[in-house]
């Protein structure tokens, strides 16, 4: 069975610049979840979508970032414009429902020039 | 944003040898997840745990849910090259914000053949 995907799975860019990430969930996965991990911080989640409506976007860390979901199978998360301390491994992940275990993507590496 | 305690933070081993780690909190969870990190890949869910006192295996992993509900183990036995990662303990709590793992720092483990 396919697994969450994600894509670009690196991408380097210059400051400034607008980066989109993209995420493919489970198929009939209802839960998505895009996260940030760094060395400091660890996992941290940005963003919870539940049916594709946005439930908890408390973590998202400026307006810089955005996120949507326009369908079941998709997702994006936005950065415009990129910052240098945006440099991060980002993960999506989805569940069954939110009270089941999340399964995560391969992640995209992100580094901002 | 809030951790678990994960210890230890990193092993070293020989191959053949039995491996153990642990996670507490001060808070109680509904259930307890762990994930293992391989480099530049996602985290894999290794075993779920839903209930106080139970224990799980899966192959040679073998974890349980502490009876408090503030703690979990995860022990790895006869220990293979390929176990070589970041193995990471989550918690997840009951209530409106059930979705929300809250994530132990990590055990790197390193295998020596």
């Amino acid at each position: 069975d396919a697994g969450v995907i994600q894509s670009p799975r690196h991408e380097v860019t210059e400051m400034g610049q607008e980066v989109t990430l993209r995420c493919k969930p489970i198929s009939g996965h209802n839960s998505l979840f895009w996260y940030r991990q760094t060395m400091m911080r660890g996992l941290e989640l940005l963003i919870y979508f539940n049916n594709n409506v946005p439930i908890d976007d408390s973590g998202m860390p400026e307006d810089r970032f955005s996120a949507k979901m326009p369908n079941a199978s998709f997702s994006t998360l936005k950065i415009q414009p990129s910052e240098p301390r945006d440099s991060a491994v980002y993960f999506c992940a989805s569940s069954f429902d939110r009270y089941r275990p999340q399964h995560f993507g391969d992640g995209t590496r992100l580094s901002i020039l | 944003g809030q951790q678990l305690n994960q210890s230890p933070q990193s092993m070293f081993i020989q191959e053949g040898e039995d491996v153990s780690m642990n996670c507490t909190s001060s808070s109680i969870f509904n259930t307890w997840l762990w994930y293992k990190q391989d480099p530049g890949e996602g985290p894999v869910l290794l075993i779920a745990l839903y209930k106080a006192g139970e224990l799980t295996s899966n192959g040679r992993l073998t974890a349980q849910f502490g009876i408090t509900r503030k703690d979990s183990f995860l022990n790895i036995s006869a220990s293979i090259p390929s176990d070589v990662g970041i193995y990471f303990c989550a918690g997840q709590r009951e209530g409106g914000s059930n979705y929300k793992l809250t994530f132990g720092k990590g055990t790197l483990l390193t295998v020596n053949p």
